[in-house]
């Protein structure tokens, strides 16, 4: 398997535009999970999908900030609009059965992100 | 203060030395988690326990229930071992997860 999958690496954009980043988790994971990292902050939990279907959003900073699931293989998460405290680099994970907190993830090579 | 707590925040060695990050939560928890992370940035899994010892190459990590504290050892460390070592922990039932701020191991030839 080719591993996570994300696109863009590297994104950079001016603010107030629309960002849309996306993953394709491995094949037969149910679960999926996006991260953000930043130099402030560390490892932060966006939101997470169980079978395509959104748990916890907790962790989404604010209404500017949306993540879909349409289905098994393809993720995105969408910023819109875009401001420069969003740079950062976006991790996308995947993870097998029960629970994605009880198995291994299985880290994207992650998007860096800038706005400008 | 943050429920995960890890030392120390850098760490610079020698080639060759016994190495031990610490990690300490504050909430319960269903699984902890080790993750590299490499200097390009790429994360990857290392270790996941609930309880217990695991072991894997060099690296030997360790969690104990009852003093909510994990240590991560690696033995005859190597200069590819440099890189930020994360712990997170799987928080109770709702397993959302939540990770400490890394430790930044630098090991020197």
């Amino acid at each position: 398997d080719a591993g996570v999958i994300q696109s863009p690496r590297h994104e950079v954009t001016e603010m107030g535009q629309e960002v849309t980043l996306r993953c394709k988790p491995i094949s037969g994971h149910d679960y999926l999970f996006w991260y953000r990292q930043t130099m402030m902050r560390g490892l932060e939990l966006l939101i997470y999908f169980n079978n395509n279907v959104p748990i916890d959003d907790s962790g989404m900073p604010e209404d500017r900030f949306s993540a879909k699931m349409p289905n098994a293989s393809f993720s995105t998460l969408k910023i819109q609009p875009s401001e420069p405290r969003d740079s950062a680099v976006y991790f996308c994970a995947s993870s097998l059965l029960s629970s994605g907190g009880r198995e291994t993830q299985y880290f994207g090579p992650g998007t860096r992100l800038l706005v400008l | 203060k943050n429920e995960v707590e890890q030392s120390p925040q850098n760490l610079t060695a020698q080639e060759g030395e016994f190495i031990t990050i610490n990690c300490s939560y504050s909430v319960g928890i269903s699984a902890l988690h080790w993750l590299q992370q490499h200097p390009g940035g790429g994360i990857v899994s290392l270790f996941m326990l609930s309880s217990g010892k695991k072991k894997h190459g060099r690296l030997i990590a360790t969690i104990n229930i009852q003093e909510k504290h994990s240590s991560l050892h690696i033995t005859a460390s190597h200069p590819r071992d440099s890189a930020v070592y994360i712990c997170a922990v799987s928080k109770g039932k709702d397993d959302k997860i939540i990770f400490g701020k890394g430790t930044r191991l630098h090991i020197l030839p």
